[in-house]
């Protein structure tokens, strides 16, 4: 089992739309979760950080996190063409010193 | 301000070469990090710096050598590159990663390295 799982994809919404991408983690006591934005050719941009249960919003987007399910999603809401991306879902597993777990990511493709 | 500096901006290197690669950050970090990225991929941690030591190498091998000269400097000296190293050199740096708090681990990137082997 993989120790961060996405789907890669591509996820395709219209624009205007929620875009709701998805991450599984497989350490239970992982206590930090991130998710980063990268564009084709360019360095991945850390967009949300959550740490502790529920959801953070941030402008347009959602960070929702479930421990007990070990699950973490980002919704991005009135989806835009420029969101287009691969979404990075990564976790630092429990006694890793700040060592992050990347998922394969997710490519969000949103068309106008 | 979570601005991480990196050049050269790309690289093109045969196999018997020697060049380096830089990192830069201003914003008191005393984590820095570096990472491989090839297409389609996601990053794939090398090594961590921790106070200006290496805490973690990720059995990268010798032909890459980090180096931290000082607590806002990463250096990844290359030797003897094979073309497979081709990919896109990241740097990152976040506050610590000893304090354990969760806030000390967010971890910024710069624009990256992109090494062309030939």
């Amino acid at each position: 089992q993989k120790e961060v799982e996405q789907n890669s994809g591509p996820l395709s919404v219209p624009e205007g739309a929620i875009a709701s991408l998805n991450c599984t983690y497989s350490d239970r006591g992982s206590q930090s979760f991130f998710w980063y934005r990268q564009y084709s050719g360019k360095s991945p941009e850390l967009i949300m950080f959550i740490y502790s249960n529920g959801d953070k919003e941030d402008g347009r987007f959602t960070a929702q996190l479930n421990k007990a399910s070990q699950y973490v999603s980002l919704l991005i809401r009135d989806s835009q063409p420029s969101d287009s991306a691969t979404y990075l879902c990564a976790v630092i597993p429990y006694n890793q010193g700040g060592k992050l777990i990347f998922g394969q990511g997710t490519e969000l493709s949103v068309k106008p | 301000d979570t601005e991480v500096t990196q050049t050269p901006k790309h690289l093109v290197m045969g196999m018997t070469n020697k060049k380096s690669l830089k990192c830069e950050q201003h914003m008191g970090h005393r984590a820095m990090y570096w990472y491989k990225q090839k297409a389609k991929k996601p990053p794939e941690l090398m090594f961590v710096y921790s106070y200006e030591k290496l805490s973690i190498n990720e059995s990268v091998p010798s032909r890459f050598s980090p180096e931290c000269p000082n607590s806002s400097l990463l250096n990844l000296h290359l030797h003897a590159l094979q073309p497979e190293d081709s990919a896109l050199y990241l740097c990152a740096s976040s506050q610590d990663k000893t304090s354990g708090r969760a806030s000390s681990y967010e971890q910024y990137f710069g624009p990256g390295t992109r090494l062309t082997v030939t």
